[in-house]
């Protein structure tokens, strides 16, 4: 079936501007992460998403961060006036339903804030 | 004590050696170590995970082994081929929690 999707697959804005990150889990799955990957650098996690809610959110960088899941599915990634260290990779993953379950990762959206 | 400390950064081998990366943790609560490949313009892709209760664990030409004393677990690879080469992460989580903590990751490069 198909995978987890993300769009943009790439993203170049101004710094001070607006950008919104999406992400398709896999159908079914209820469990959604978002994870940084920095040029070089390992994963960071940012977010997790059960259903919509979200228990925990305190990996978020700062309140430039949020993040919101609707339906029980897509979700969408908002920074705020970008800054130049936001230019990352940006990868969410779905797993079935509970922790610690294998995650599946999409191909992420690479942002460049200039 | 989050942290998974990942070695080599780097790492070339000639087709048919064996590939060895390690990893080290600080928190024994951590119960569940995959390892993850990511190929360029990918995402991250599980490649063969372990739980402390075994020692070692071998799928194909992939083989985990754990030390839970020494809080170390290592990824083995063997007969590397170039379509092999790929960055790896190791990672380790609680099973009852939700984050994985990546290592840094370890760039393969498989010579022909």
């Amino acid at each position: 079936g198909a995978g987890v999707s993300q769009s943009p697959s790439n993203k170049v804005t101004e710094k001070g501007k607006d950008v919104e990150l999406r992400c398709d889990p896999i159908s079914g799955h209820t469990a959604l992460y978002w994870y940084r990957q920095s040029l070089g650098q390992g994963l960071e996690f940012l977010i997790y998403f059960q259903g919509n809610s979200a228990p925990d959110k305190s990996g978020l960088p700062s309140d430039r961060f949020s993040a919101e899941r609707t339906g029980g599915s897509v979700s969408t990634l908002t920074i705020q006036r970008t800054q130049q260290e936001d230019s990352a990779v940006y990868l969410c993953a779905s797993s079935p339903f509970r922790p610690g379950e294998t995650q599946y990762f999409g191909p992420g959206t690479r942002l460049l804030v200039l | 004590q989050q942290q998974v400390k990942q070695s080599p950064q780097s790492l070339i081998v000639q087709k048919g050696g064996i590939s060895i990366i390690n990893c080290a943790y600080e928190n024994t609560a951590f119960d569940y170590f995959p390892w993850y490949q990511q190929f360029p313009g990918k995402g991250p892709a599980l490649l063969i995970a372990i739980r402390p209760d075994v020692s070692e664990k071998k799928e194909g030409r992939f083989t985990i082994s754990f030390n839970k004393s020494a809080k170390q677990f290592s990824l083995h690879i063997m007969d590397s081929q170039p379509g092999d080469s790929a960055t790896y992460f190791c990672a380790a989580s609680m099973q009852s929690s939700y984050k994985l903590i990546f290592g840094s990751g370890t760039r393969l490069l498989v010579r022909p």
